[in-house]
């Protein structure tokens, strides 16, 4: 079954440390995404890839950085968390045309204090 | 770049009403449409797609019709129940790019 694992679930940071949140797909799709849901705004993309060694600038991508290491694997790393960054993340993948529409992980809430 | 309007922020209705949720959208490109329902704590999930100008496409009692020439995609039940209260996430991709930008959402709430 199609299926979007995020890692951890939950994350107490502190600012200005080092936050890497994990998504792994076993959909072999060729698309990765990285989404932020604030209420009020939606789902915000920061960033996306097209397949293993791409990442691509969303609407969002200030104090974010991305890696995609493998098909499966699509990290997003803020290397200096600030409160502003307090949310709930949600990875997606996807594929190419109608297809793409994205599959959800079930979300990482990160709280930064 | 593309982007999508939902100009309902909130929508309360009694439960056996119809209801419509409005999506406009813009792109440059041939566009694929998208809406997602939300339960509480849950993750967005595919409702609906559509990429075909005036071709109605329904599931669970959901359809919506892409209109290219008003470049739009509302939503709409004819008849709403109370399992239908969530938060609803219109999305637009295009033949350009895989990216996929969604709306600011409409939540609908159905009382009984």
């Amino acid at each position: 079954e199609a299926a979007v694992t995020q890692s951890p679930r939950n994350k107490v940071a502190v600012t200005g440390g080092k936050v890497t949140l994990s998504c792994n797909q076993t959909n072999n799709h060729n698309n990765m995404y990285w989404y932020r849901q604030d209420t009020g705004h939606g789902l915000r993309l920061i960033h996306y890839s097209y397949g293993a060694g791409s990442t691509e600038k969303g609407d969002i991508p200030d104090g974010y950085k991305a890696s995609r290491p493998s098909q499966e694997n699509f990290s997003l790393i803020l290397e200096l968390a600030t409160p502003s960054q307090t949310s709930v993340y949600f990875c997606a993948s996807g594929d190419r045309g109608i297809n793409q529409a994205p599959l959800f992980g079930e979300g990482t809430r990160l709280s930064v204090l | 770049g593309d982007s999508v309007t939902q100009t309902e922020g909130l929508v309360t209705l009694t439960k056996g009403l119809p209801v419509m949720l409005n999506c406009t959208y813009q792109t440059t490109y041939s566009p694929f449409l998208f809406w997602y329902v939300q339960h509480l704590n849950e993750a967005p999930k595919l409702l609906l797609k559509s990429s075909t100008d005036n071709k109605r496409t329904e599931h669970q009692g959901f359809y919506a019709t892409l209109h290219k020439s008003s470049s739009s995609f509302h939503l709409q039940k004819s008849s709403v129940q109370l399992s239908d209260s969530a938060l609803y996430f219109c999305a637009l991709s295009d033949s350009n790019t895989d990216k996929v930008v969604f709306g600011t959402g409409t939540r609908l709430q159905v009382s009984p």
